[in-house]
């Protein structure tokens, strides 16, 4: 079984400042971790994911975000955020092997307010 | 391609009639998943299918919904006898599964809302 928990359902931050939002993981399995971010109204769009390769990963729009093992944590920042980057995040966490594999299971999502 | 299609964008219902929404997903993509999404809450997992076969369907798919990928392409989501608690976005989801394949791509979604 897997699970994600964001920690804060809302955070707020300053254009130009960093951004950090939190995701920690439970996993029975090795697993892929994802963050997607949704703007209003809108499906969800892939930022990044963690496929057991290198633990820092890069993705879309200047975020990235490290798989720290130790910690089950999967932590999204971005070091300057901009006013496109306000939308809610959400992390997601599937199996790479067993029964789970290929459905995702999400975080209930962090909204991130940027203020000009 | 444009992407997974998700129709009608959005769904105006009264309590106890059929609804049906469809997805269209990328082209070559072989599985195709549908989600739910309420307010406040990140998606959750209803069912998906790997070609026209329905692999797994999650608890929350009660009897009311069932879920067709006739030939393997487009598919459909209908809702029998909708009930308030069903109002909620419904997302589609496609990806191609095979090594080396993809993740997930997700519609924009169908927001269905019982009056």
């Amino acid at each position: 079984a897997q699970s994600v928990t964001q920690l804060g359902s809302h955070v707020s931050v300053s254009e130009g400042a960093l951004v950090l939002l939190r995701c920690n993981y439970s996993s029975s399995v090795p697993p892929y971790l994802f963050w997607y971010v949704q703007y209003p109204n809108q499906g969800l769009q892939l930022l990044l994911k963690y496929t057991s390769a290198a633990t820092l990963v890069k993705g879309i729009n200047g975020f990235e975000a490290e798989f720290k093992k130790s910690e089950t944590s999967f932590h999204l920042t971005k070091p300057s955020a901009h006013m496109s980057d306000a939308a809610e995040y959400f992390c997601a966490v599937r199996g790479a092997g067993g029964t789970s594999y290929g459905k995702l299971t999400f975080g209930q999502g962090t909204i991130l307010t940027v203020h000009p | 391609d444009t992407g997974v299609s998700q129709d009608p964008r959005h769904k105006i219902t009264k309590r106890g009639q059929n609804v049906t929404f469809r997805c269209d997903p990328i082209s070559e993509h072989n599985r195709l998943y549908w989600y739910r999404q309420t307010l406040g809450q990140g998606p959750e997992f209803l069912t998906y299918f790997q070609n026209e076969a329905q692999l797994e369907k999650s608890r929350l798919l009660s009897d009311r919904f069932s879920a067709e990928r006739p030939k393997g392409s487009f598919s459909t989501l209908e809702i029998q006898r909708t009930e308030q608690g069903d109002s909620a976005m419904y997302l589609c989801a496609s990806s191609f599964w095979e090594v080396g394949g993809t993740e997930a791509f997700f519609g924009q979604g169908t927001r269905l809302t019982v009056v």
